[in-house]
């Protein structure tokens, strides 16, 4: 079965230093993995996605993030933080095939930017 | 143009009541999905629908949750006989198709039984 583990419940930075948020993922082909960013009292919105394409793939907001097979790993990184970055995100999988089309979600990593 | 959009934003229910919750994909996204956000939960899939058929609903936590799609567009999470633990955010999702396509999310129906 195919899922996504996010290493950290929470992280703080402080603002204008680097972001890293950690997520593994487990699947027996290649996934679609994806970032969504949700603020406070808001929807969730798309960060970025990887289909197999470049390994590295930028988003919005100047977030990146990489897919390391050998590691299976896609870490959401940001060089430096914003206040507006205050969030929760979530690491996210595809699943589809046969009769199924869904995405399974980490339990998310609570972001503070310090001032 | 206009994204995913969820009625009503906030619903109080009484115990053992109905509800009825709506969503307006965004126009021409074949596919729709409900998912349900709870502090316990997390994030969880309930229901995929590909034009007005659901081939997969083994996300409904029990038979008291149905959904319905109608014209490939508008669709209904009802919930019967609400129980506290049904409590939540319910989201509403849509992509243009299935597979890799990426799904946009409504900004959801806070869900408060008491």
């Amino acid at each position: 079965a195919q899922s996504v583990t996010q290493l950290d419940s929470h992280v703080s930075v402080s603002e204008g230093t680097p972001v890293l948020l950690r997520c593994n993922y487990s699947s027996s082909y290649s996934p679609s993995l994806f970032w969504y960013v949700q603020h406070p009292n808001k929807g969730l919105q798309l960060l970025l996605k990887y289909t197999s394409a470049a390994t590295l793939v930028k988003g919005i907001n100047g977030f990146e993030a990489e897919f390391k097979k050998s590691e299976t790993s896609f870490h959401l990184t940001k060089p430096s933080a914003h206040m507006s970055d205050a969030a929760e995100y979530f690491c996210v999988v595809s699943v589809s095939g046969g009769a199924t089309n869904k995405l399974i979600f980490g339990t998310g990593t609570l972001l503070a930017v310090q001032p | 143009g206009a994204g995913v959009s969820q009625s009503p934003s906030n619903k109080v229910t009484e115990k053992g009541k109905d509800v009825e919750l709506r969503c307006d994909p965004i126009s021409g996204h074949t596919a729709l999905y409900w998912y349900r956000q709870s502090l316990g939960q997390g994030l969880e899939f309930l229901i995929y629908f590909q034009g007005n058929s659901a081939p997969d609903k083994s996300g409904l936590p029990s038979d008291r949750f149905s959904a319905e799609r109608t014209g490939g567009s508008v669709s209904t999470l009802t919930i019967q006989r609400t129980q506290q633990e049904d409590s939540a955010v319910y989201l509403c999702a849509s992509s243009l198709g299935r597979s890799s396509y990426e799904q946009y999310f409504g900004p959801g129906t806070r869900l408060t039984v008491t």
